[in-house]
């Protein structure tokens, strides 16, 4: 079955410095890979996707990269502010409609002033 | 805008006992799913609701059981609670159609089995 690694676990930068964040999976029949954000106390709440047919996807400060052939993709965080700080999680689809996905244990991101 | 509501937000039970979590979503989603969230495991999957009336198994689905009450509402029954079922439980939906779609998340349960 699919298999997620995320890396690094922990992070640490300076306030306006760049973060990159990079997953790895193992079914290259994953076609949709989305990034969230969690919170302390609060639910996972999705910052960016990208689908297989796509290489990079931008979204004012944020950016995703997906490498099809080498099975990886890369959340891009520029300019930090430490509301960045916070639990990202990666994921992969294992199913052809994205119903059901396998998340990366995620990496603890501190933005510090 | 509600989105998924979770209830209880915090519970502490003891061993044995049981006990079940609620989910509700107003975004007239298909899909509903039950995650258990433990330290640097990440998200996983316990059941899924794919439409209203079906129920599938997910990587960990030992101990509990699910109801897909109508199309808006799924449940998570501990019916023996043990502390190894101590955690963060995630309920998230997702409308499902011929591409891939994100799922949406609540706040979370947070469960304590003594």
């Amino acid at each position: 079955g699919e298999n997620v690694e995320q890396h690094p676990s922990t992070l640490s930068v300076q306030e306006g410095d760049s973060a990159v964040i990079k997953c790895t999976y193992s079914d290259s029949a994953s076609n949709y890979f989305p990034w969230y954000k969690q919170e302390l106390g609060k639910g996972p709440q999705l910052i960016i996707d990208i689908r297989s047919n796509v290489g990079e996807k931008k979204d004012q400060r944020i950016a995703v990269t997906l490498n099809k052939t080498a099975k990886h993709f890369s959340l891009h965080i520029t300019e930090t502010q430490p509301e960045d700080s916070a639990v990202y999680f990666c994921a992969a689809s294992i199913d052809n409609y994205g119903q059901n996905f396998v998340f990366g244990p995620g990496t603890r991101l501190s933005v510090l002033p | 805008n509600a989105g998924v509501t979770q209830t209880p937000k915090f519970q502490v039970l003891k061993t044995g006992q049981s006990m079940t979590l609620q989910c509700a979503q107003d975004m007239n989603h298909n899909s509903m799913y039950w995650y258990r969230q433990d330290p640097g495991m990440g998200l996983r999957l316990i059941y899924y609701s794919a439409s209203e009336g079906t129920t599938d198994k997910g990587e960990v689905p030992n101990g509990y059981n699910v109801s897909r009450l109508n199309k808006r509402e799924f449940s998570l029954r501990l019916e023996s609670a043990a502390p190894s079922q101590t955690s963060v439980y995630f309920c998230a939906s997702s409308q499902q159609g011929n591409s891939n779609q994100p799922q949406h998340f609540g706040d979370g349960t947070r469960l304590s089995i003594l």
